[in-house]
């Protein structure tokens, strides 16, 4: 069945290390694949995405992210966090099997520590 | 800001009423997708339109409706209320319903009592 993991519920960062939100996906064909952002009680607010060429992407805020097809995994990153950074975040993919429709992972929570 | 825009902010009806929750699409986008966002929980794809059709649907019963219109604005329906109808409902626009990027309103909070 096509899905979307997102291992961490929690992940805990201190201020200026480095900063891996990771996600693993499975669906049929190539897939699209999209990082969001969400701050409390506001909708989503997009990071980056993957679609075709270059495996690492880059987004807003220094956030970047990889497409590893072999591992079929999608990790978020950012080389140093901020205190602002800390917010519930979703990996999404679109899924060729399902007319292209988002498939979302359950989230996690980045909380980073001054 | 997204240029999306979503009505009411809040809302809160009783079990067994409707209710229609509106969207607003970005300039030049003719995709609109209606989700449900349980608390602590990811969103959950009800259904897409895509030029004024209905264009895939997730796993939600026929109370849950909507509709496109010509300037792409939408309107999610939901009758006879249920008290697990309480969450947040997100509507999102794109250029094309397959690689374009979706981007989201602020959302609608419903309460059902």
């Amino acid at each position: 069945a096509q899905s979307v993991a997102q291992p961490e519920d929690q992940v805990n960062v201190a201020e200026g290390n480095p900063l891996t939100v990771k996600c693993t996906y499975s669906v049929s064909g190539n897939p699209y694949l999209f990082w969001y952002v969400q701050y409390p009680n506001r909708g989503l607010q997009f990071l980056l995405k993957y679609i075709t060429g270059d495996n690492l992407v880059k987004g807003s805020y220094g956030f970047e992210a990889e497409f590893n097809k072999s591992q079929t995994s999608f990790h978020l990153k950012k080389p140093s966090a901020l205190v602002s950074d800390s917010a519930l975040y979703f990996c999404a993919v679109r899924d060729p099997g399902s007319n292209y429709q988002l498939i979302w992972g359950a989230g996690t929570k980045l909380i980073i520590k001054p | 800001e997204t240029g999306v825009t979503q009505s009411p902010t809040h809302l809160i009806k009783t079990r067994g009423q409707q209710v229609t929750l509106r969207c607003s699409s970005q300039s030049g986008h003719n995709t609109v997708s209606w989700y449900q966002q349980a608390l602590g929980q990811g969103p959950q794809f009800i259904f897409q339109y895509y030029r004024e059709e209905e264009n895939g649907r997730g796993n939600f019963p026929p109370r849950f409706s909507g509709l496109q219109f010509p300037n792409y604005s939408s309107e999610l329906n939901v009758n006879a209320l249920e008290l697990d109808d309480s969450a947040l409902y997100l509507c999102a626009s794109s250029k094309d319903r397959i690689t374009d990027t979706q981007y989201f309103g602020p959302g609608t909070r419903l309460t059902v009592l």
